[in-house]
């Protein structure tokens, strides 16, 4: 497809385990954004990649949270040992390069950690 | 206090009638980016602006940046508007983009 895409679309998991989430950008697109969005809430930023390259991590809330994009397309985000409160819908994101440039939205992933 | 602070929060109106949604701002930005998501997550992108006003369809999107200040307007709204509209500011500083909370959207056929 043409758009970004994120797999699963939802995650179920107990806490302590470890999860994996997929965003596939847009063809093209150098610059991508992962964010999360707790109920209620607007979307909080949580790391952008330009290329392969994490250019901006700052928004990751602990270090149990990672994420890589290899070969500057594919991204995973990856949280270890998840906690109750992780729960929330991931948001990926992706644009042509960072600066002035429209960001185009996955569906997101909506992970539940019982 | 939020950099971002949208108004109203919810909002229900009959289908034609005129919505006005509001964004407040308090930081320096370099773009204002006007959002709709869908019930399921979905996020489009509806406006990007820096001054002025843009227009598409029935949607307007107005900014002042002396005030800080954004509207998005709808006209003659539709059931099919009802979403939630969030409000965001790009910093030029660190590029990131900061988010409202959102207003939902609720028209009633």
């Amino acid at each position: 497809g043409a758009g970004v895409s994120q797999t699963p679309s939802n995650k179920v998991t107990e806490k302590g385990k470890y999860v994996e989430l997929r965003c596939d950008p847009i063809s093209g697109h150098t610059a991508l954004y992962w964010y999360r969005q707790s109920l209620g809430q607007g979307p909080e930023f949580l790391i952008y990649f330009q290329g392969t390259g994490a250019a901006d991590d700052s928004g990751l809330p602990n270090d149990r949270f990672f994420a890589v994009r290899p070969e500057g397309s594919v991204s995973t985000l990856k949280i270890q040992r998840t906690e109750r409160g992780d729960s929330a819908v991931y948001l990926c994101a992706s644009s042509l390069e960072t600066g002035n440039n429209e960001q185009f939205f996955g569906p997101g992933t909506r992970l539940t950690v019982l | 206090k939020n950099e971002v602070e949208q108004s109203p929060q919810n909002l229900t109106a009959q289908e034609g009638e005129f919505i006005t949604i509001n964004c407040s701002y308090s930081v320096g930005i370099s773009a204002l980016h006007w959002l709709q998501q869908h019930p399921g997550g979905g996020i489009v992108s509806l406006f990007m602006l820096s001054s002025g006003k843009k227009k598409h369809g029935r949607l307007i999107a107005t900014i002042n940046i002396q005030e800080k200040h954004s509207s998005l307007h709808i006209t003659a709204s539709h059931p099919r508007d009802s979403a939630v509209y969030i409000c965001a500011v790009r910093s030029p500083r660190d590029d990131k983009i900061i988010f409202g909370k959102g207003t939902r959207l609720h028209i009633l056929p």
